[in-house]
């Protein structure tokens, strides 16, 4: 079935500096790929997605990146601020029932 | 998301008991999903709906039974059956045909 892995697990930036997470997926069959914020004890959040008819999304901060051939898609918050801090999840879904496949999650930490 | 509600937001079961977990959407959402997660991990699938009166196992069924009798809600029930119930559980939902799913508050179970 399908697999999501997600690098790095924690990341902590310094505040205005960049992030960048990665996911990489097993199934080639995959096209559509969400990313979702979490915030301590609250649900996750949609920020932002992606389907597999484009290469690149930009929604002012952050953007996300899909290349179908590796079979990977990264996250990038530029002008990262404390409010950022959150663990962030990655997903993919195949598009059949809907059913999505998380990664693992990372803990960003944004420093002042 | 705001029309997605759980309830109730801690749960206690002793060992043993069976315990029902509630979740509505009054977004007029065709499908329904439960996932499970624990901590420093992803989301796991337990089980999800497409239309009322159906249902399928997710990654993770064993020990968790679901009803979906009206569109608006599916009720998770935790058997003792489940030897580790303790998790924070998720309930998501998304309109028909798209990938895009909206998840409620969340319930904490603990064992007492």
């Amino acid at each position: 079935g399908e697999n999501v892995e997600q690098h790095p697990s924690t990341l902590s930036v310094q505040e205005g500096d960049s992030a960048v997470i990665k996911c990489t997926y097993s199934d080639s069959a995959s096209n559509y790929f969400p990313w979702y914020k979490q915030e301590l004890g609250k649900r996750p959040q949609l920020i932002i997605d992606i389907r597999s008819n484009v290469g690149e999304k930009k929604d002012q901060r952050i953007a996300v990146t899909l290349n179908k051939t590796a079979k990977h898609f990264s996250l990038h918050i530029t002008e990262t601020q404390p409010e950022d801090s959150a663990v962030y999840f990655c997903a993919a879904s195949i598009n059949q029932g809907g059913k999505l496949i998380f990664g693992q999650g990372t803990e960003l930490s944004v420093k002042p | 998301d705001g029309g997605i509600t759980q309830s109730p937001k801690y749960l206690f079961r002793k060992e043993g008991q069976n315990v029902t977990l509630s979740c509505e959407q009054n977004l007029n959402h065709d499908a329904m999903y439960w996932y499970r997660q624990d901590p420093g991990q992803g989301l796991r699938l337990i089980y999800y709906s497409q239309i009322v009166n159906d249902f399928q196992k997710g990654d993770i069924a064993e020990g968790y039974s679901v009803s979906r009798e009206k569109k608006e809600s599916f009720p998770l029930t935790v058997t003792s059956a489940q030897k580790n119930p303790t998790a924070f559980y998720l309930c998501a939902s998304s309109e028909q045909g798209q990938e895009t799913q909206y998840f409620g508050p969340g319930t904490r179970l603990l064992v007492l």
